[in-house]
């Protein structure tokens, strides 16, 4: 099975710019999805596809895809981003496994 | 809007089988989604389960394939989680979550749009 790899934390300045990285092989044949998770909360699904947001998700979330590395980048964090981001993809291993990212704690100073 | 709940015990016994069932509301299980089963133990990322098509079709993690069941009950629009051989290692908040997919020219994405609030399981004697 493949491995989704994410960097454990990241910091970000309030109203600046970070980007979240997940890497993996099964990402050179599938399209990453995104999620947020605020402590004691279920995720919320913030990014699919290249680059496309769920209704409601406000468009400082923006994705990238190249190779084997997808991203997920918000511009001009908010307090409220400060959370847990997981990427999700499908295993390029077997047709019909999934797996999630290691996760990034992201934490806005 | 689809909402899905989880529903079960919050307390298994060491060997003992989990059963969690998911209820749909404000959509069909008939639609052309999967649903799935994810979980997430205390302090640690999330862990794909496995899921399932109104056909009936399972896909599961290879790591916990020979101790899971999934099964779907069309006319009560639920789908249900069995674990057997519970241990200390399958403590965890279980989640529900529709997943759907859009597929583009070479590629496809895959991606939860509704999540249930999650269900603590603790397995203890």
């Amino acid at each position: 099975s493949s491995e989704l790899t994410q960097d454990p934390a990241m910091s970000v300045a309030l109203g600046q710019t970070v980007r979240i990285t997940c890497q993996g092989d099964s990402l050179r044949n599938y399209y990453a999805s995104w999620y947020r998770q605020k402590p004691g909360r279920a995720p919320v699904f913030v990014m699919y596809g290249e680059n496309s947001r769920p209704s409601g998700i406000p468009d400082r979330f923006s994705g990238s895809s190249s190779g084997n590395t997808a991203s997920l980048i918000i511009t001009g964090a908010l307090a409220e981003d400060e959370a847990d981001y997981y990427c999700y993809s499908r295993d390029s291993s077997s047709d019909h496994y999934y797996v999630f990212g290691t996760g990034t704690k992201v934490t806005v100073l | 809007q689809v909402q899905l709940q989880e529903s079960g015990p919050g307390l298994v016994k060491p060997s003992g089988t989990l059963s969690l069932t998911c209820s749909v509301s404000g959509g069909s299980i008939f639609s052309s989604n999967w649903w799935t089963w994810i979980r997430q133990p205390p302090g640690k990322g999330l862990e794909w389960i496995g899921e399932i098509y109104h056909s009936g079709t399972t896909n599961y993690n290879p790591s916990l394939k020979s101790r899971v069941t999934i099964s779907v009950e069309k006319s009560r629009n639920q789908f249900s989680l069995e674990l057997s051989s519970m241990s200390a290692a399958d403590t965890a908040v279980y989640y529900c979550a529709r997943r759907g997919t859009e597929y583009y020219y070479e590629s496809s994405s895959y991606f939860f749009d509704y999540w249930g609030q999650g269900t603590l399981v603790t397995v203890s004697s």
